[in-house]
């Protein structure tokens, strides 16, 4: 059945540094794909997605590529801020249905 | 923007307890969805609706029903709270069934059950 696989954490890394989080995937046909951001102490929001193969997404200088050929739609920023530090999910909805499979989150702390 | 509200940031319960968590959208989305999420479990998802009195029972819906009386509310109900039902509840809406909108969420309501 779909499922998503990201990297596990917590990640920690020095501000101005370079992120990457992994996802991978499993689907039938060929669905969109999501990042979503949790903030402490909030819900979690949408921050960037792709909705076909080689398309990039992109937002608040993250971005992410739908990769078919390898099933994946890794996250990366250039140079993180404190302000990033949060709890980032890999999604992908079931083709054909309602819900959403998410991933099981990465905390990224973000050292000053 | 979307707004998904729900209820409480906080709440204390005892065990045995009839608990309601409230959850209230204004952009006239269709479906509606009540996660919980814990430490090392990320999210899972306990019931969706996807119309007015209509749910379905998601991964983990034990101990737990819901009711959609109005488009705009969906509440989750735990019948006889449990010390294993201490969790953050997240509720979320999606716009019409496409099944590649993203699902907008409230801000979660942490519940101890004591």
């Amino acid at each position: 059945g779909d499922s998503v696989t990201q990297m596990e954490g917590p990640v920690t890394l020095s501000e101005e540094a370079f992120l990457t989080i992994n996802c991978t995937y499993t689907a039938t046909g060929y669905p969109s794909l999501f990042w979503y951001v949790q903030y402490p102490g909030e819900g979690l929001q949408l921050l960037l997605k792709a909705t076909k193969a080689d398309d990039k997404g992109s937002n608040k200088g993250f971005e992410a590529t739908y990769r078919k050929e390898t099933t994946s739609f890794h996250l990366e920023k250039g140079s993180v801020q404190v302000s990033d530090s949060a709890v980032y999910f890999c999604a992908l909805p079931y083709t054909g249905g309602f819900k959403t499979i998410f991933g099981a989150g990465t905390r990224l702390f973000v050292k000053a | 923007d979307v707004k998904v509200t729900q209820s409480s940031r906080y709440l204390v319960k005892r065990t045995g307890e009839k608990v309601f968590l409230e959850c209230v959208q204004d952009m006239d989305h269709e479906n509606m969805f009540w996660y919980r999420q814990d430490p090392g479990l990320g999210l899972r998802l306990i019931y969706f609706s996807y119309d007015v009195k209509m749910k379905e029972k998601g991964d983990i819906p034990e101990g737990y029903s819901v009711s959609r009386e109005k488009k705009e509310r969906f509440s989750l109900i735990l019948e006889s709270a449990s010390t294993n039902q201490t969790s953050m509840y997240l509720c979320a809406s999606s716009p019409t069934g496409i099944s590649n909108q993203p699902q907008h969420f409230g801000d979660g309501t942490r519940l101890s059950i004591l």
